[in-house]
């Protein structure tokens, strides 16, 4: 049981240019997210997904493009990355989005966007 | 959302128990308190959460003042591997959104 796995650990990009992150999880868990976290910010939700096929949008949106294809997998674009994309993103995973349900992270990827 | 406050930092020795305190005075009935810890640059680590009751799970136990405005999270035996930061979360809703506000949390260094 792995977890909620995310690739790549590190990214370099230039402005402009597109990459996906990718966040995976083993637990046949209903709700997965993707929160940034950034110096003095504490973490911040960007999407959401209550389901496959569904997502919504967290308090970040801008930017970044998410789709639930299937109940494992939970990834994240960026259309045309910029600057103030450098930040270190984390996906989570848990049950459902009850009150009683723990969110479970990855190690997180570090972008840097030059 | 209710807000949490914490202590910046603390200090205690390896081997004896490292108790967490946390404020979170404005907690409505049904909001969950949930303890994370972040090590070095890792993704947050969901500890222990719990609504009203004490609980206890094999990493830390919860304790959850009779009035809920606030609680200590407690590690029994402190180890090295335990210095981190800590995070006191109130679990709320806003609409459809899981909304997870960290704040800075609390650095725990545990010493030799």
């Amino acid at each position: 049981n792995a977890g909620v796995t995310q690739t790549p650990k590190f990214q370099v990009l230039k402005t402009g240019q597109s990459m996906t992150l990718q966040c995976a999880q083993d637990m046949n868990h209903e709700y997965m997210s993707w929160y940034r976290q950034d110096p003095g910010m504490g973490l911040r939700l960007i999407h959401y997904s209550v389901g496959a096929g569904i997502t919504d949008q967290g308090e970040v949106p801008n930017g970044y493009n998410v789709s639930r294809s299937t109940t494992e997998d939970f990834p994240l674009r960026l259309l045309s990355a910029a600057p103030s994309q450098t930040s270190v993103y984390f996906c989570a995973s848990s049950r459902d989005r009850g009150w009683n349900s723990p969110l479970h992270f990855g190690n997180g990827t570090r972008l840097t966007v030059t | 959302d209710a807000k949490t406050t914490q202590p910046p930092s603390m200090d205690c020795a390896e081997g004896r128990a490292a108790n967490l305190p946390c404020n979170h005075s404005t907690i409505s009935g049904n909001e969950y308190v949930y303890w994370y810890r972040q090590i070095h640059s890792q993704g947050p680590q969901y500890i222990i959460h719990g609504l009203k009751n004490n609980e206890t799970n094999e990493m830390a136990s919860l304790i959850i003042t009779e009035d809920r405005k606030s609680s200590t999270l407690i590690l029994p035996h402190a180890t090295l591997r335990d210095t981190a930061v800590y995070y006191c979360i109130v679990r709320a809703y806003t609409g459809a959104n899981s909304k997870l506000t960290f704040g800075k949390g609390i650095t725990l260094s545990v010493r030799p």
